[in-house]
């Protein structure tokens, strides 16, 4: 159980065009999910979090307009990366929570996506 | 403020045991996590505590000590694939996961 999956797992676009990655709970209702994003060497910094069916609440210096988030169900959420620019290549992941038992704290990852803008 | 503590970076040996500590200071306090990180991938869960004492599961064991703000995750019988990044985290009163910046496992053989 708790399987996450993101969807692309590699993106290579051109500076100035959108990205659009899904996240998706295979087996459990995710109440809760995570946007994280990741460069190289560094720590996991938290973008946002989502819950289903509300607004995401944005991390400090996190664009909202720039990285937009929607969680229209419980099993999927999506983070669009408006006009990418070459500084918006990283690894970005998403997590997820439940609503009961081993899923209600632990937070599952799925596998992230690796965007480069060209 | 929030602070999470761990060592940047530790080398041991296959097939033997290592040690990665992490002391944390929160507001409230609902739990530490253990994630395992391997390069150019997600975290992996490993372990959860929020009461004290160890939990043991497989090679691996984490312990905690609520009064101290301190946890330790313990790998036993060490393997090359074991080689990762290990991510202490905490969650506080508002149910928000603190992270550590990681300890970085080098093993040799």
């Amino acid at each position: 159980g708790a399987v996450v999956s993101q969807h692309p797992s590699w993106v290579i676009c051109k500076s100035g065009t959108s990205v659009k990655i899904e996240c998706r709970s295979l087996d459990f209702q995710a109440t809760t999910m995570f946007w994280y994003r990741q460069f190289p060497k560094q720590s996991l910094m938290l973008m946002a979090t989502s819950n289903e069916g509300s607004k995401a609440t944005y991390e400090q210096g996190v664009e909202k307009d720039k990285f937009l988030i929607n969680h229209a169900s419980l099993t999927l959420s999506t983070l669009t990366v408006t006009s990418a620019h070459p500084e918006d290549s990283s690894f970005y992941i998403c997590s997820a929570t439940g609503l009961a038992g081993q899923f209600q704290e632990t937070q599952y990852f799925g596998p992230g996506t690796r965007l480069l803008v060209l | 403020g929030q602070n999470i503590d761990q060592p940047t970076e530790m080398t041991a040996t296959e097939g033997a045991i290592v040690q990665i500590n992490c002391t944390y200071q929160t507001s409230g306090f609902n739990g530490l996590f253990w994630y395992q990180q391997h390069a150019g991938e997600a975290p992996t869960f490993l372990s959860y505590n929020v009461l004290d004492g160890l939990e043991e599961k497989g090679r691996f064991s984490s312990f905690l000590s609520r009064s101290k703000g301190y946890s330790y995750l313990l790998l036993k019988e060490l393997q090359m694939k074991d080689s990762a990044s290990y991510l202490c985290a905490c969650m506080d009163s508002n149910y928000q996961l603190i992270w550590g910046a990681g300890t970085k496992l080098i093993i040799k053989p």
